[in-house]
């Protein structure tokens, strides 16, 4: 079946350098992706999210870029900080059932360390 | 508000025991649904509900049962637990019963650890 994806499983950033974490996925029907940060013990936590009508939203220091072309989500966080080491994962909504309810497919994570 | 809130925190079973995972949300959320997480799969969908008497199943739903009685209320019940549903589970739980606003992401719970001995 089709699944949502990471290009890299884990990523080392120097505090106060942006990161990118990628995320490709395979269902071209799929209209509303999310990413979440996941600290260890906790639940997912949302960051932010955005429509397949949009290439492009911004949130504080966080922006999220969709390419439809090439299937392709990219998280951005700006100026990053010890706080956001966690797990990082996309989601993409695959709810076109009829009752067009939230079925979200997540993908395996990628674990962001910032050194200090 | 408290957000979504479950219980127990951990739960140790054996093979053959059934046991009920308890979930609430104080938000008047419409929409709830059971994750599980296991390593290196990421989180899949169990059972989801988008309101008081409605459930449906989700990609992993074998060996679960859910209700909705209430709407702040989705307990996952284990009939007749295995070592394969160790994991750890998380019920999450949006505004809307679907993803169309930008207002009502899905909030999740910190999770029940589970182990089946």
């Amino acid at each position: 079946g089709e699944s949502v994806g990471l290009h890299l499983p884990t990523l080392s950033v120097q505090e106060g350098d942006n990161s990118i974490i990628n995320c490709a996925y395979s269902n071209s029907a799929s209209d509303y992706f999310i990413w979440y940060k996941q600290e260890s013990g906790k639940g997912p936590q949302f960051i932010i999210d955005i429509r397949s009508n949009m290439d492009k939203r911004q949130g504080q220091r966080v922006t999220v870029l969709l390419n439809k072309t090439v299937k392709h989500l990219s998280l951005q966080i700006a100026a990053t900080q010890p706080g956001d080491s966690a797990v990082y994962f996309c989601a993409e909504n695959l709810g076109q059932s009829g009752a067009g309810s939230y079925q979200l497919t997540f993908g395996k994570g990628t674990k962001l360390s910032v050194i200090p | 508000n408290a957000g979504v809130t479950q219980t127990p925190k951990f739960q140790v079973l054996k093979t053959g025991q059934s046991m009920t995972l308890q979930c609430a949300q104080d938000m008047n959320h419409e929409y709830m649904s059971w994750y599980r997480q296991d390593p290196g799969m990421g989180l899949r969908l169990i059972h989801y509900s988008v309101g008081a008497g409605i459930t449906d199943q989700g990609e992993v739903p074998n060996g679960y049962n859910v209700s909705r009685s209430t709407t702040e209320d989705f307990p996952l019940r284990l009939l007749s637990a295995a070592p394969s549903q160790t994991s750890v589970y998380f019920c999450a739980s949006s505004l809307s019963r679907t993803a169309s606003s930008y207002n009502s992401p899905l909030h999740f719970g910190n999770g029940t650890r589970l182990t089946v001995t």
